[in-house]
């Protein structure tokens, strides 16, 4: 079946420096992928999205390249703040589902420290 | 535009009881998914009801059920429930087709003792 793998945190980074999450997947189809965002005490927010290999999605100086070779799509930021602070979830859809059927990871704890 | 609510936000309950958990769907849309979330996890999905027929059902047993409305809110049932059922219980409302983006509701935290 599908999967999401992510890499463990929990991740602590200072003011201004730079990002990197890593995701890779496993699916039989064409998934479309997503990064999701996760404040305390909050729902999951979509962040960016990718439906097609080499698409590449970006939101609010994130962003996430749809590696369909290497089966991955690792979120990025040049310049992280404070306020970036969350829990971020690397999910997959199938192509012949729509995004409610989602498979997740097990999310990426981002502390950064002023 | 309402973003989608969950009630209770918090619940206690203990082994062999039942519980329903609300959820109402952003204003417009057709879809509701559910999601459990174990501490330390990503969610995993439960099902998604569409125009209030069961669209798709992930690795869950029967007492897990579910119920959506004319007015697309809402429930999720669990039956006999058992101390593993203690999660964030997450609903997520959307359009209809491919790749419709999900907006999530802030969680109902449930615990089972």
């Amino acid at each position: 079946g599908d999967s999401v793998t992510q890499m463990e945190g929990p991740v602590t980074l200072s003011e201004e420096a730079f990002l990197t999450i890593n995701c890779t997947y496993t699916a039989t189809g064409y998934p479309s992928l997503f990064w999701y965002v996760q404040y305390p005490g909050e729902g999951l927010q979509l962040l960016l999205k990718a439906t097609k290999a080499d698409d590449k999605g970006s939101n609010k100086g994130f962003e996430a390249t749809y590696r369909k070779e290497t089966t991955s799509f690792h979120l990025e930021k040049g310049s992280v703040q404070v306020s970036d602070s969350a829990v971020y979830f690397c999910a997959l859809s199938d192509r012949d589902t729509n995004a409610g059927k989602s498979t997740f990871g097990d999310g990426t704890t981002l502390t950064v420290k002023p | 535009e309402t973003g989608v609510t969950q009630s209770p936000t918090h619940l206690i309950k203990t082994r062999g009881q039942q519980v329903t958990l609300r959820c109402s769907s952003q204003s417009g849309h057709n879809t509701v998914s559910w999601y459990q979330q174990a501490l330390g996890q990503g969610p995993q999905f439960i099902f998604q009801y569409y125009r209030e027929e069961e669209n798709g059902r992930g690795n869950f047993p029967p007492r897990f059920s579910g119920l959506q409305f004319p007015n697309y809110s809402s429930e999720l049932n669990v039956n006999a429930l058992e101390l593993d059922d203690s999660a964030l219980y997450l609903c997520a409302s959307s359009l209809a087709g491919g790749r419709e983006t999900q907006y999530f509701g802030p969680g109902t935290r449930l615990l089972v003792l």
